[in-house]
């Protein structure tokens, strides 16, 4: 079956601008996560959903950061007033649910704040 | 604070070698230990997972070990080949160490398999 979806697969924009990236997760996958992927590092979680809502966000750097879930299958990721900092590759996984630890990962969305 | 290193530095093995891999950590108690593989432009794949409780999983040409007292993990490809070619990540249940619900990741070990 098909795996986990990320589009845009590149974005480029400005500094200040607004962003929204989105992931659709393998199809009956209750677990969404979100990561973070600078250049040379491991990917650093930022949220995690159980369904529709927001189980754990800990790992968002400060509010610009914002992620929705509405009907519990298709996630975004919304940035507001990009800055250079946030330029990396974004990662969405899906997991069956939760206590399933096996992360199907996207390819990732790469993002370019100039 | 929590901490997982990988060695970050490429490792260069050659062909039908047996290359080793090594994940250590401090301050956690993870109930298990993932290990990704990642290659360029792509996002990590999962191979293996090895619970506190298993020393050693096997899976075809993969083995890791897990020593819990020692607090590392060795990840080993035997008779590699260049397809093996690689970064490879460890990966750590956050809440083992206080933290998040998503996966602690160290930040891989670059393998090149040599012709």
């Amino acid at each position: 079956g098909a795996g986990v979806s990320q589009t845009p697969s590149n974005k480029v924009t400005e500094k200040g601008k607004y962003v929204e990236l989105r992931c659709d997760p393998i199809s009956g996958h209750t677990a969404l996560y979100w990561y973070r992927q600078s250049l040379g590092q491991g990917p650093e979680f930022l949220i995690y959903f159980q369904g529709t809502g927001a189980a754990d966000d800990s790992g968002l750097p400060n509010d610009r950061f914002f992620a929705v879930r509405p009907e519990g299958s298709v996630s975004t990721l919304k940035i507001q007033r990009t800055e250079r900092g946030d330029s990396a590759v974004y990662l969405c996984a899906s997991s069956l649910g939760a206590g399933e630890e096996t992360q199907y990962f996207g390819p990732g969305t790469r993002l370019l704040v100039l | 604070s929590q901490k997982i290193e990988q060695n970050s530095e490429a490792l260069n093995i050659q062909e039908g070698k047996t290359a080793t891999l090594t994940c250590n950590y401090t301050n956690y108690s993870p109930a298990y230990l993932q290990w990704y593989r990642q290659d360029p432009g792509r996002g990590p794949v999962f191979l293996l997972l090895i619970r506190e409780n298993e020393k050693e999983k096997r899976k075809e040409r993969l083995k890791v070990t897990f020593d819990t007292t020692l607090k590392q993990s060795l990840f080993h490809i035997t008779a590699s080949q260049p397809a093996d070619s690689a970064t490879y990540l460890c990966a750590l249940d956050g809440r083992a160490g206080g933290g998040a619900d998503g996966l602690t990741f160290g930040k891989g070990t670059h393998l090149i398999i040599q012709p």
